[in-house]
């Protein structure tokens, strides 16, 4: 069946470059995202990429996506304390953007100061 | 704020006892999405509306049921409730069925002693 990957922990220094990474397994699928839950919150859409990209930039976020490998990351640049939180990669199950998502078990973003 | 909002927020019962999550989605949107995340399944797709009639449906019990109302909200029913049905259930709401940013709601986090 469909599944999502990330290591479930990265730790960090203020000012440094984090990279998350995922790999998923539903070849079908159109949409990938990335979302963040801050603690007690729901979860924010961070950003998201379409299959047929290999990169999205938006501001201090970068996706990168390899179609192949089925391998996804997410790049922040210039990382803030603020940015400490989970990270969940989702994928959208099959062609079309039900918003049916399969999410991965999230990467607890630590950064220090 | 995303705008769904959730009740109740915090819910503590006991096995064998049922209860109702409340979910009044963002103005205008017509799919509603029902969530679980649990310490040991992660975030899984439970059940989806869209403008009164079920669409899809995930990993969702038979003791669980929805619906979605005609004013748009949308009510998720779990009976005979176990430990294992501790978890943070989230909705989630977006305009259509196939296209459109998925919001998600602050979550209820139901606790079953």
């Amino acid at each position: 069946g469909e599944d999502v990957e990330q290591s479930l922990f990265l730790s960090v220094r203020e000012g440094d470059s984090s990279v998350i990474n995922c790999t998923y397994t539903d070849s079908s699928s159109t949409y990938l995202y990335w979302y963040k839950q801050e603690p007690g919150a729901g979860l924010q859409l961070l950003t998201y990429i379409f299959s047929n990209m290999d990169m999205k930039q938006d501001q201090r976020l970068t996706v990168l996506l390899n179609k192949k490998d089925k391998h996804l990351s997410l790049r922040i640049a210039d990382t803030q304390t603020g940015d400490s939180a989970i990270y969940f990669c989702a994928e959208s199950i099959g062609s079309s953007n039900t918003g049916k998502l399969i999410f991965g078990q999230g990467t607890t973003l630590q950064v220090k100061p | 704020d995303s705008g769904v909002t959730q009740t109740p927020k915090h819910l503590i019962t006991a096995t064998g006892q049922r209860v109702t999550l409340r979910c009044s989605p963002r103005s205008g949107d017509l799919s509603v999405y029902w969530y679980q995340q649990s310490l040991d399944q992660g975030l899984q797709f439970l059940i989806q509306y869209y403008n009164g009639e079920e669409r899809a449906k995930g990993n969702i019990l038979e003791r669980f049921s929805a619906q979605q109302f005609p004013d748009l909200h949308s009510e998720l029913n779990l009976s005979s409730l176990e430990l294992g049905d501790s978890a943070l259930y989230f909705c989630a709401s977006r305009p259509g069925w196939l296209a459109g940013e998925l919001f998600f709601g602050e979550g209820s986090r139901l606790t079953v002693l």
